[in-house]
C-alpha cells in the first residue's frame, strides 16, 4: 500500500507562516486532501483538490503540490491553528482505500 | 446540516466482536459512500472500509478477513463489525461520509463529514 510521510512536528510563531509537507509516490499522479484535527475532536477538512478550501475555512490556509510532495501552508498562523494535520490521498493501487499521512503536530508559539 | 453519530459498546473483550452503528441525519444514504475510520490513542488515522449506497464495498486489506460493513438505507444507518478483536484494535472509531469528485480527468474520494468518534477499548 501507499505511504504518505509527514514531519512529526513543527512550530511557528504567532502571525508567521508555516508549511507542512506530505511526501509519497502516489502524489506524483494524485491530488492531496488536508485535514486539521484538534484534541478530542474529529478531523476537519481544510483543503482538497490540492488547493480548494471548503466553505468556512480561512484563506490563510492554502495548498500546493510538486512532484511527489504536497504542501499545506498557513500564512499568518493563529493560536487556533494549533492542531494535528493529516494529508490524505489515493493509494498507489487503484483498487485500494485511500490512505492518510502520518500526521504533523503544529505548535503555535 | 449533515450529522453522523456512532453508537455501540465502549468496552469489548479480547477475541470477541466489535459492533458499531452510525446514524446519519441531515442527508440521505443515497448517493454517497459511507466509511469507518479508526485512530488508536495518540496515533494516526486508518480507513477500515467503505460502502456505497448501492451496497458495494471496499475493505482495508489488513483488516478484510475480520471486518464487515453494511447499511440499512431505510433507517439511514450503516454498521461495522470487527471480529476476533485484540488490544491492537483499541481506538477511536469514526463514521464518516466519503464523496467523490473529479478533477483534471481523474476522480478522487474525500471525507467531508465525520461523526464525533467513539472510543472502543479491547480489554478483559
Amino acid at each position: 500500500s501507499s505511504e504518505l510521510t509527514q514531519d512529526p512536528a513543527v512550530s511557528v510563531a504567532l502571525g508567521q507562516t508555516v508549511t507542512i509537507t506530505c511526501q509519497g509516490d502516489t502524489l506524483r499522479t494524485s491530488f492531496a486532501t488536508w485535514y486539521q484535527q484538534k484534541p478530542g475532536q474529529a478531523p476537519l477538512l481544510v483543503i482538497y483538490d490540492t488547493n480548494i478550501r471548503p466553505s468556512g475555512i480561512p484563506d490563510r490556509f492554502s495548498g500546493s503540490s510538486s512532484r511527489d510532495t504536497a504542501s499545506l501552508t498557513i500564512t499568518g498562523a493563529q493560536a487556533e491553528d494549533e492542531a494535528d494535520y493529516f494529508c490524505f490521498s489515493r493509494d498507489t493501487s487503484p483498487n485500494r482505500l485511500e490512505v492518510f499521512g502520518t500526521g504533523t503536530k503544529v505548535a503555535v508559539l | 446540516q449533515v450529522q453522523l453519530q456512532e453508537s455501540g459498546p465502549g468496552l469489548v473483550e479480547p477475541s470477541e466482536t466489535l459492533s458499531l452503528t452510525c446514524t446519519v441525519s441531515g442527508a440521505s444514504i443515497n448517493p454517497y459512500y459511507w466509511t469507518w475510520i479508526r485512530q488508536p490513542p495518540g496515533k494516526g488515522l486508518e480507513m477500515i472500509a467503505y460502502i456505497f449506497y448501492s451496497g458495494s464495498t471496499k475493505y482495508n486489506p489488513s483488516l478484510e478477513s475480520r471486518v464487515t460493513i453494511s447499511l440499512a438505507t431505510s433507517k439511514n444507518q450503516f454498521f461495522l463489525t470487527l471480529n476476533s478483536v485484540t488490544a491492537a484494535d483499541t481506538a477511536v472509531y469514526y463514521c464518516a461520509r466519503r464523496r467523490s469528485y473529479c478533477s483534471h480527468g481523474s476522480c478522487y474520494g474525500l471525507i467531508d463529514y465525520w461523526g464525533q468518534g467513539t472510543l472502543v477499548t479491547v480489554s478483559s
